[in-house]
C-alpha cells in the first residue's frame, strides 16, 4: 500500500534554533518528493521538490534530504524564526503507465516559541 | 495564494442540502484539483481535471461533482450524499505534465460545517 509517514506528529522548539523533521513512504515506483508548509487556515506553499537523483536541496533556511534507497526524507530548519511555526507535509508523487499518484503525508506540526 | 482564489472563506450548511464550493485560477493552468483536508490526516484527492471538459474522479469521490466549462474555473459541489462533510477544501491547480512533478498551487480553502 502506498503511504507516506511523517514524524513527529508534532513539535515544539525555541526560536533560534534548528530541527529536522521526517518523512517515510512506501509508494512504488517513485517519481519525485515535495515538501509543502502550510500555515494554519492556509493552503499549502512548496518548500522544495527532489527526484530519484537528488540527495538534497535547499531553500533558504530549509534543507530537504533524501535517501531513496531506504525511502526517507527530512527537512532541516535552520536557526527557527517565528514565522516557521506552521504544518510541514511530505508529498510523493508515483507514477506508471496508468498516470501518477500524489500521496500526502499527515503533516508535522511546528510551534517555534519566543 | 499565487493567483488562485477560493470562495467563500466559511461556508455552514444545514444536513440534506447541497452546496457548491468556487474556485478559480489565472494561473492559466490546464489542471486543477479539488481536496479534503481532516485534522491528523493527509489531504485526500475528491476530483481532477486536466483540461477544460473532462474530469477524473479521485480516490474520495462519493457524494461530490465537479464541472470544468472554463479553464479558469472548477466548482465542488457537496451533495446531501456526503455521509461527513464537515472539512476543510482545497483547491488546487497546475501545469498537466502527466508525473506529478509540476508544484500544485493552492488556493486558501473553505471550512465547511454542517450543523
Amino acid at each position: 500500500k502506498n503511504q507516506v509517514e511523517q514524524s513527529p506528529q508534532s513539535l515544539i522548539i525555541l526560536e533560534g534554533k534548528n530541527c529536522t523533521l521526517q518523512c517515510n513512504y512506501t509508494v512504488s515506483p517513485f517519481s519525485n518528493l515535495r515538501w509543502y508548509k502550510q500555515d494554519t487556515g492556509r493552503g499549502p506553499v512548496s518548500l522544495t521538490i527532489m527526484t530519484f537523483s537528488e540527495n538534497t536541496k535547499s531553500n533558504g533556511r530549509y534543507t530537504a534530504t533524501l535517501d531513496a534507497d531506504t525511502k526517507q526524507s527530512s527537512l532541516h530548519i535552520t536557526a527557527s524564526q517565528l514565522s516557521d511555526s506552521a504544518s510541514y507535509i511530505c508529498v510523493v508523487s508515483s507514477t506508471n503507465t496508468g498516470g501518477f499518484k500524489t500521496i500526502f503525508g499527515a503533516g508535522t506540526r511546528l510551534f517555534v516559541k519566543a | 495564494d499565487g493567483g488562485i482564489t477560493q470562495s467563500p472563506k466559511y461556508l455552514f450548511r444545514k444536513e440534506g442540502q447541497n452546496v457548491t464550493l468556487s474556485c478559480e485560477q489565472n494561473l492559466n493552468h490546464d489542471a486543477m484539483y479539488w481536496y479534503r483536508q481532516d485534522p491528523g490526516q493527509g489531504l485526500r484527492l475528491i476530483y481532477y481535471s486536466q483540461i477544460v471538459n473532462d474530469f477524473q474522479k479521485g480516490d474520495i469521490a462519493e457524494g461530490y461533482s465537479v464541472s470544468r466549462e472554463k479553464k479558469e474555473s472548477f466548482p465542488l459541489t457537496v451533495t446531501s450524499a456526503q455521509k461527513n462533510p464537515t472539512a476543510f477544501y482545497l483547491c488546487a491547480s497546475s501545469i498537466w505534465d502527466g508525473a506529478g512533478y509540476n508544484e500544485q498551487f493552492f488556493g486558501p480553502g473553505t471550512r465547511l460545517t454542517v450543523l
